[in-house]
């Protein structure tokens, strides 16, 4: 079983359409943060969220975290071809003092022009 | 910007075969982590390292894996022997002692067993 649930594990959408990815936990998480991952390359930050019922934009990006902070989404409004891209969620879970991320499987996303 | 960078970007080596992976974490962060994925498969956190010594290991980290800090800037991670399922792309990250678990990744090592 997977701490992190995230869906859809891959989308596909035409550019200029809006996109919701979930990133779905029983456990709660002291922290969860987005990740932005490229073909051959590291994960690269997007955002954390730390408290329940946060919620952050980093322009046409929009990222929520759940009250009970269990749950996380990333919304993106107007896609474009340039959004292509894995997107990951992860966590710290609650109590932990050492950093250790727990992983979504991810999400593919393609934006077609 | 500060970056951590690892060395070698791909590595292919025979089945049974040692391994070492490097990585030169940002120079003022303290905590350094290993994660690997598998093609297709999720990130999976491997190890981390505070203070010259394991913090936290996963199950994955068994008796083949080892890491090490040879001197201030290197940070290691020691395959022993080998297998075909450790092929996967190695993922060295740092952060500060401080702020929300900010970890920076480095760009990843492929490994290859044949």
């Amino acid at each position: 079983t997977q701490l992190l649930e995230q869906s859809p594990q891959f989308l596909s959408i035409q550019e200029g359409e809006n996109l919701t990815v979930y990133c779905n936990s029983s456990s709660v998480f002291s922290s969860l943060q987005w990740y932005r991952q490229e073909p051959g390359e590291g994960p690269v930050l997007l955002v954390t969220v730390v408290t329940g019922g946060e919620v952050k934009k980093l322009k046409r990006l929009t990222f929520q975290f759940g009250d009970a902070r269990k749950d996380s989404s990333l919304h993106i409004t107007a896609a474009q071809p340039g959004d292509t891209g894995l997107y990951l969620c992860a966590g710290v879970k609650r109590g932990s003092t050492l950093g250790r991320l727990y992983f979504g499987r991810g999400t593919q996303l393609t934006v077609w022009p | 910007e500060p970056e951590v960078t690892q060395t070698p970007s791909h590595q292919v080596t025979q089945m049974g075969q040692e391994v070492i992976l490097r990585c030169v974490p940002i120079s003022n962060h303290l905590y350094f982590y290993w994660y690997r994925q598998i093609l297709g498969q999720k990130v999976e956190f491997l190890v981390s390292f505070y203070n010259n010594e394991i913090s936290e290991k996963s199950e994955i980290f068994d008796d083949q894996f080892s890491v090490e800090r040879p001197d201030g800037s290197n940070f290691t991670l020691k395959i022993r022997s080998t297998k075909l399922e450790d092929s996967a792309m190695y993922f060295c990250a740092s952060r500060t002692s401080s702020g929300a678990n900010v970890l920076t990744f480095g760009a990843g090592s492929r490994l290859t067993v044949l």
